[in-house]
This record gives structure tokens, sequence and C-alpha cells, in this order.
């Protein structure tokens, strides 16, 4: 079965400063979607990445990037320029992609961030 | 569009009562899933739908939780009886079949006493 693993339960980061997020996961597949979502304390869940694993190009999105590392099966957050609004728990996920296959969306544990002013 | 809407967004409710959560996924998604989430288990799928028909129901605890989606626009996930271990937040997402990342409701806080 896969799993997800987010080894830091808890982070801090000063305002303004970098802050990477671990994620690691286990698969037998070759292809496969991960994700890092944010869920502030509104509890709403929000997209944040996606990285498609036949890509080896790291996603990024403005001060939001990834590492990705195929073979060593782990997947990083990093979040440039850290503002209060980054605040939140963030969770890595993993779902295959298998065609006709599981939809399932498997969830780290999440880890909590904080920004200090 | 408005995104995928959950109600209610609080419920209190006495332990033994029925409970019914629902769920308006996105237009033109084909894919629905019930998620619950606590502190102790994190979050937890409980069955998801395509097509409107039931694909996986493994993640779903007993036979007190039950749910339906009669059309391409709406589902409920219902709690009979309801104890107060099933206290927790209950998300709703849609997404398109096999395109990637899903987007979620905003979740109902269920708390059982």
């Amino acid at each position: 079965a896969q799993t997800v693993t987010q080894s830091q339960p808890e982070m801090s980061v000063q305002e303004a400063e970098t802050v990477t997020l671990s994620c690691t996961y286990d698969t037998s597949e070759s292809d496969y979607y991960l994700f890092w979502y944010k869920q502030p304390p509104s509890r709403q869940m929000i997209l944040v990445i996606r990285q498609e694993a036949y890509k080896q190009q790291n996603a990024t999105e403005n001060r939001f990037s990834v590492n990705f590392q195929k073979a060593a099966k782990s997947f990083s957050l990093k979040i440039s320029d850290s503002q209060l609004g980054d605040a939140a728990m963030y969770f890595c996920a993993y779902k295959p992609l298998t065609q006709g296959g599981s939809e399932k969306l498997v969830f780290g544990k999440g880890t909590k961030l904080t920004v200090n002013p | 569009d408005a995104g995928v809407i959950q109600s209610p967004r609080h419920e209190v409710t006495e332990m033994g009562q029925e409970v019914t959560l629902r769920c308006k996924p996105i237009s033109g998604h084909n894919s629905l899933f019930w998620y619950r989430q606590t502190m102790m288990r994190g979050l937890e799928l409980l069955i998801y739908f395509n097509n409107n028909v039931p694909i996986d129901d493994s993640g779903m605890p007993e036979d007190r939780f039950s749910a339906k989606m009669p059309n391409a626009s709406f589902s409920t996930l219902k709690i009979q009886p309801s104890e107060p271990r099933d206290s927790a937040v209950y998300f709703c997402a849609s997404s398109l079949w096999d395109r990637g990342g899903y987007t979620f409701g905003s979740g109902t806080r269920l708390t059982v006493v």
C-alpha cells in the first residue's frame, strides 16, 4: 500500500526567510502525482502545487517550489520569502496515475508551519 | 464557479441521532470523494464515486455510515445512529477523473455529544 510520511510535525520560520518541508512516500508505481495542500485555520484545503512523476522538471508556483527526487521517493516543498499568511498545516499527498486505477489521494499526517514576524 | 459546497458548516447532535451531510461538487467534475479528518487519524478517505457510481467504500467505518450520489450535482453522507467517536471534520472533494488534484469543500465540523 502506498504511504506518505511527513517527518516534521511542526516547523517555524521567520517572516521573509525560506523554509523547506519534507515528504517521503512509498510506492511501487512508476507514474503518479504528488501534491502539497495547505490548510489554514479556516480549515479550507487549498492546493499549493502538483508534480507529475514523469516530469523531471521541478514544479514551481510563485514563492512555492518542490524538490522532487524520484529515486529517493522524496518530495519536499520550499517556501521562499515566507509571509504571515503562509502559516498553516501543510499536507503532502500522493495519487497513482494508473489508467482506470484508483483515484485515492493518500495524505501524510501534516506539518504545522508557524511564521514569526 | 462557486467551488465545492458543503452543508452544514457545523453540526452538533446528540448520540443516537441521524446526521446527514451534504455536498454539491463543481459542475463538470465526475469524481466525488468523502474524507474524514481527526487529530488522531489525519485525513481518511471514506468513499469515492465516479460518474455517480460508488467505486471504493472500503474506508467507510461501519454500517452506520452510508453515502449516496443520486445525480452529478449532489451527494450525501449519512450517519445513523451517530456516536461521540464520529466527531470530526468531514470533507467533500471533487475532481475530473484522472486529472490530478481535488478541489475540497470547506468541510462540516460534526460534534456528537
